[in-house]
């Protein structure tokens, strides 16, 4: 199993600003994901983290705003950038076990508002 | 693509069972289901494997039929723990990546 601390768990922001959020986990782990979630919607991908290589964005999201960092094997952060209401959501980071085709695990997510 | 869920919400009470559905447009490597309760994060049920056979833990169980690209869950004699949303994931096996279905809100009432 996996043990992801994730933090801050809400935040109220301005537009224009930028929010980092991190994700750490208890065990090193290939693949991070991360996720949104808006009101009332499914979780949406938008990208994967490897750590020693650039992330992989979904389409509808760019690197631009949702740069991604992925320093070693237990940790990654997720900023989002240049904020606007439309960004209000909550915000997941995922891993999977090291073998292939387990559960997911998730981080508590954090609740982001923009006003 | 993201999968198709079906019903998008139904109302039990409890002792009542449900069936939950999950279509891809996509070959599936392998269907995980979830559910989550509000303002918490999904809560893994189980997995079904490309090959594998139903799979199920206490009244809930679940089926995987590769042929048709679709997935159903079984939820019996439900109880109110069950309420909650209930996402069925389909795994990319090359990249391990999940995506996430169109998601089922399951309310159990006394």
């Amino acid at each position: 199993s996996a043990v992801i601390s994730q933090k801050p768990s809400r935040d109220i922001c301005q537009r224009g600003t930028s929010l980092t959020i991190q994700c750490q986990v208890d065990s090193q782990v290939t693949m991070m994901f991360w996720y949104r979630q808006q009101p009332g919607q499914s979780l949406t991908l938008i990208a994967t983290a490897n750590q020693g290589s650039e992330a992989t964005y979904e389409s509808g999201f760019v690197i631009d705003k949702f740069p991604i960092s992925r320093p070693n094997l237990t940790f990654s952060t997720l900023t989002v950038s240049n904020m606007s209401p439309e960004d209000s959501s909550i915000y997941l980071c995922s891993v999977e076990a090291v073998h292939e085709s387990t559960e997911a695990f998730f981080g508590q997510g954090t609740r982001l508002t923009v006003v | 693509q993201q999968p198709v869920q079906s019903p998008q919400a139904v109302i039990l009470r409890e002792g009542e069972d449900a069936v939950i559905n999950c279509s891809s447009s996509k070959a599936l490597y392998s269907v995980h289901w979830y559910r989550q309760k509000h303002g918490e994060a999904p809560v893994f049920l189980m997995i079904l494997l490309k090959g594998g056979e139903q799979k199920g833990h206490d009244k809930i169980s679940a089926s995987f039929n590769e042929k048709k690209q679709q997935s159903s869950l079984y939820l019996t004699a439900s109880q109110l723990s069950y309420s909650g949303t209930y996402f069925c994931g389909t795994e990319d096996g090359a990249t391990n990546k999940l995506i996430f279905g169109t998601g089922t809100l399951l309310a159990v009432q006394p």
